[in-house]
């Protein structure tokens, strides 16, 4: 069975840091590209970040580059999410999700999040 | 940026009706185009990957449509469980972009 376990949200100051951690469990870690996603209260998801199987190749969204870093330790099958300068805005539930590629050709392989942990909430006080 | 749009925002429905949710796309994005579910205080779940495929599991009684910039989820007969929120994603080009919810409820 596949799961995905976060832990390390909590409540923080503002401009603070912290770091999300992400345990995988039931399928092959190294084998797929995880994502964090997260959703303030009350509104809708926001993919955060993306990290490819081997570490080499990260995404960001805008708002959080350079603030935020996605990183990988595949012999431990965690992923990670380290904040530094939190801002008020960064406040969410943060989801560990697994993408899938579901390739329907050799030129055509979209991504699906296939797996998604529980949440753990990050609150950013001002 | 892809800015995905869903529409309606929110719709009252009943137990055993069809709905229909559209979801467009700034611009083309082929077939990469997810839809989710989510209940209340819980994780989204994959329901349709690839505008069209089924994810193990779900209920054939949803289904998705479209390619390019207009997608559609239907629910053939709505069931009790499924007066909740449902999302789009776009993975044709980072940043994955979601729309912003569509809310079934109960008429």
């Amino acid at each position: 069975e596949v799961q995905l376990l976060e832990s390390g949200g909590g409540l923080v100051q503002r401009g603070g840091s912290l770091r999300l951690s992400c345990a995988a469990s039931g399928f092959t870690f190294d084998n797929y590209w995880m994502t964090w996603v997260r959703q303030a209260p009350g509104k809708g998801l926001e993919w955060v970040a993306n990290i490819k199987q081997d570490g080499s190749e990260k995404f960001y969204v805008d708002s959080v580059k350079g603030r935020i870093t996605i990183s990988r330790d595949n012999a431990r099958d965690s992923l990670y999410l380290q904040f530094n300068s939190l801002r008020v805005e960064d406040t969410a539930v943060y989801y560990c999700v697994r993408a899938r590629r579901y390739c329907r050709s050799t030129t055509s392989c979209p991504e699906g999040l296939d797996y998604w942990g529980q949440g753990t909430l990050v609150s950013v006080a001002s | 940026d892809i800015q995905m749009t869903q529409s309606p925002s929110s719709l009252a429905a009943s137990v055993g009706d069809r709905v229909t949710i559209t979801c467009r796309a700034s611009q083309n994005i082929g077939d990469y185009l997810n839809w989710y579910q989510q209940k209340p205080g819980k994780a989204p779940r994959l329901l349709i990957y690839a505008a069209s495929g089924l994810q193990s599991g779900v209920p054939s009684r949803f289904s998705g449509s479209g390619s390019g910039t207009d997608f559609t989820l239907t629910i053939s007969s709505l069931q009790p469980e499924d007066f909740v929120t449902y999302s789009c994603q776009q993975t044709y080009s980072v940043p994955w972009t979601f729309g912003q919810g569509t809310k079934v409820e109960i008429k």
